[in-house]
């Protein structure tokens, strides 16, 4: 069945310092979003990439789809605590979104 | 406004009993979902229903039973709760499906003792 696998599954890092997660999938997407997803709350929508080698910002946020569109990335420049969460990757290969297994995100102030 | 909306936000029942979780959305969507967290973040869709039609999840048990009585609610029945059933369930609603953004609930809490 369709999977789609994020790494790391956590992630400890001092409070300026970066930070990305790699998402992965088996087969090739047709578009792949991202969530972020704080301590008790719900998942909420970041950003869509649609295009082959996509890349898009968001202040210090910046997200990638893979040439092969099987996989992407999302990185954060100089992280704040208020980064903290869960990070998952929802991929599409036709009308259904699968979403990743999730990076997990701790800032140390 | 809230625009997708969950009740009960938490629940706690036991082993056998059946219940239902409540959720609408505001938006004017024309796809809802529901997801099952488990306690390691994983988030699973069991269901999205388009136009009525509905999607299932194979891996689902047929004691979980979605009912849509309009196109702003999708109701989550499930039959003779087992313990495995405790997790946070995620309703959500898109404006259609395959490249549209999701809009989560807040999530219900299910605790089966």
């Amino acid at each position: 069945g369709q999977q789609v696998m994020q790494i790391p599954q956590y992630q400890h890092v001092q409070e300026g310092e970066d930070f990305t997660t790699y998402c992965n999938s088996s087969t090739t997407l047709s578009n792949i979003q991202w969530y972020k997803q704080r301590p008790g709350g719900h998942p909420v929508f970041l950003i869509q990439l649609v295009k082959s080698g996509e890349v898009k910002k968001q202040k210090r946020l910046t997200f990638q789809f893979g040439e092969a569109k099987k996989n992407s990335s999302l990185h954060i420049t100089a992280t704040q605590t208020t980064d903290v969460g869960t990070y998952f990757c929802a991929g599409a290969p036709g009308n259904q979104f699968y979403f990743g297994t999730g990076t997990s995100l701790t800032v140390i102030p | 406004d809230t625009a997708v909306s969950q009740t009960p936000k938490y629940l706690v029942t036991q082993m056998g009993n059946d219940k239902s979780i409540k959720c609408e959305q505001n938006l004017g969507h024309d796809t809802m979902y529901w997801y099952k967290q488990d306690s390691k973040k994983f988030l699973k869709i069991m269901f999205s229903y388009n136009n009525k039609e509905l999607i299932i999840n194979e891996t689902v048990p047929n004691r979980f039973s979605p009912k849509s009585p309009d196109k702003a609610h999708l109701n989550l029945h499930i039959n003779s709760l087992e313990l495995g059933d405790s997790a946070v369930y995620f309703c959500a609603s898109s404006p259609g499906t395959g490249h549209y953004e999701q809009y989560f609930g807040p999530g219900t809490r299910l605790t089966v003792t």
